[in-house]
């Protein structure tokens, strides 16, 4: 069956523009989380989504980012003034349902600002 | 907070098991996972270890904990060219926060034939 699947694959922006970044998380799967990883790291935990609403979205960095998941499955990350230091690549991953299922990650989106 | 260490790099020959080792700082871990990333794919996860065992074995992995010391290892046995890629360490720092990995920065390994 289809995985999770992130548009675009690559974004190459410029500084201080806005970014849209979409994930179509596998059919059914109730959670939905973004990640993000930069060059050399390991990903770094960003916003979990239980159905429509954001159940914690602690890691996000600051008021820039936001995301939404208006019909509880696709979901879409808002970058708005993008900033050289935003250049990473954006996982999403999706789980059937309760917190601590297995989290199926997509391919990601690499986010290039220049 | 929550931190978790791991080896940059690790080379071995075809054929030879493969240790990975990682450490952890949060004593509330409850789950802990193996994921491994291969270029211009997503994370897969290989195995995981719930925080009150020692061991678990699959197929050719083996988890070990070690709770008292907070390291975990993955031991890949008959490595192939195919394992080849970059292995992350990650937790679950609470049973409140089951749904947050906290990962390592990963460690990669290379096969040589």
């Amino acid at each position: 069956g289809a995985g999770v699947s992130q548009t675009p694959s690559n974004k190459v922006t410029e500084k201080g523009k806005y970014v849209e970044l979409r994930c179509d998380p596998i059919s059914g799967h109730t959670a939905l989380y973004w990640y993000r990883q930069s060059l050399g790291q390991g990903p770094e935990f960003l916003i979990y989504f239980q159905g429509t609403g954001a159940a914690d979205d602690s890691g996000l960095p600051n008021d820039r980012f936001f995301a939404v998941r208006p019909e509880g499955s696709v979901s879409t990350l808002k970058i708005q003034r993008t900033e050289r230091g935003d250049s990473a690549v954006y996982l999403c991953a999706s789980s059937p349902g309760a917190a601590g299922d297995e989290q199926y990650f997509g391919p990601g989106t690499r986010l290039t600002v220049t | 907070g929550e931190d978790v260490e791991q080896s940059l790099f690790l080379s071995v020959r075809e054929g030879d098991s493969s240790v990975i080792n990682c450490t952890y700082t949060d004593s509330s871990s409850t789950y802990l996972y193996w994921y491994k990333q291969e270029p211009g794919a997503g994370l897969q996860l290989l195995t995981y270890i719930f925080s009150n065992m020692d061991m678990k074995q699959d197929q050719r992995l083996t988890v070990l904990l070690n709770k008292k010391d907070k390291h975990l290892s993955l031991r890949i046995a008959d490595t192939q060219t195919g394992d080849s890629a970059i292995y992350f360490c990650a937790e679950t720092p609470d049973a409140d926060s089951s749904y947050k990995l906290i990962f390592g920065s990963g460690t990669r390994l290379l096969v040589r034939p």
